[in-house]
């Protein structure tokens, strides 16, 4: 247990459903990121959140929507997502923003079909 | 922006004998090198990292190494075993910026 919790771990949504991906950190930390995975690609940053404000958004789609409602939680909802999508997203969370460990989540593995 | 290669893609080692998988970064004022081990189905644990005020830290039978001059880092792991097996992940960052990773290392441990 890393203290990061992600649910679902896995998803399989078409392409023009709506779904949310859910993480919560029990670390006490300030700074909450989504993080892409997929094959191809190393370790993408998509957001950062620090002290539940958004700091960081890497030219991601508008397709994918985060939200941060306090310190504890961090939401990334999904539209109308392309089969390109299909990855493993990692939520991590750090005491602070940088030069800090940070800590991830298990992930959630979205197929997109 | 900084940029971080890593080598090789793969490796395979006998149980027993040592590993050492090599990251170069671009960004000279990067001061914080963290190595993380991914187990499959997993997300990437933190299994050591290193700042740049120090050039060598070791942790049982992993340790990295620092060279700012040259702006690599390496891991290294000794005494290798089955459960070592995984895909390993460098990555840099500097004070304000993000957490850059390396494309991953996966190593394969045989019995």
């Amino acid at each position: 247990e890393t203290g990061v919790t992600q649910t679902p771990r896995h998803l399989v949504m078409g392409m023009t459903n709506k779904k949310s991906l859910k993480c919560e950190q029990h670390l006490g930390h300030n700074a909450m990121y989504w993080y892409k995975q997929s094959a191809k690609k190393p370790l993408e940053l998509m957001f950062v959140y620090s002290l539940e404000e958004r700091v960081e958004n890497n030219s991601v789609p508008s397709r994918f929507s985060p939200e941060c409602p306090n310190s504890s939680h961090l939401f990334l909802h999904l539209h109308t997502l392309q089969p390109e999508d299909s990855a493993l997203y990692l939520c991590a969370s750090s005491q602070v923003r940088d030069t800090d460990t940070i800590y991830f989540g298990e992930g959630s593995w979205l197929t997109v079909v | 922006g900084e940029n971080v290669e890593q080598h090789p893609s793969t490796l395979s080692v006998q149980e027993g004998d040592s590993a050492v998988i090599k990251c170069t970064y671009s960004d000279s004022a990067s001061n914080y090198f963290p190595w993380y081990k991914q187990e499959l189905g997993k997300g990437p644990q933190l299994i050591i990292d290193i700042r740049s005020n120090v050039g060598e830290k070791k942790d049982q039978r992993i340790a990295v190494t620092l060279n700012k001059t040259a702006k690599h880092f390496s891991l290294h792991i000794t005494e290798t075993q089955p459960e070592d097996s995984a895909v390993y992940f460098c990555a840099a960052s500097k004070t304000q910026g993000n957490l850059i990773f390396g494309k991953g290392t996966k190593l394969s441990v045989k019995p």
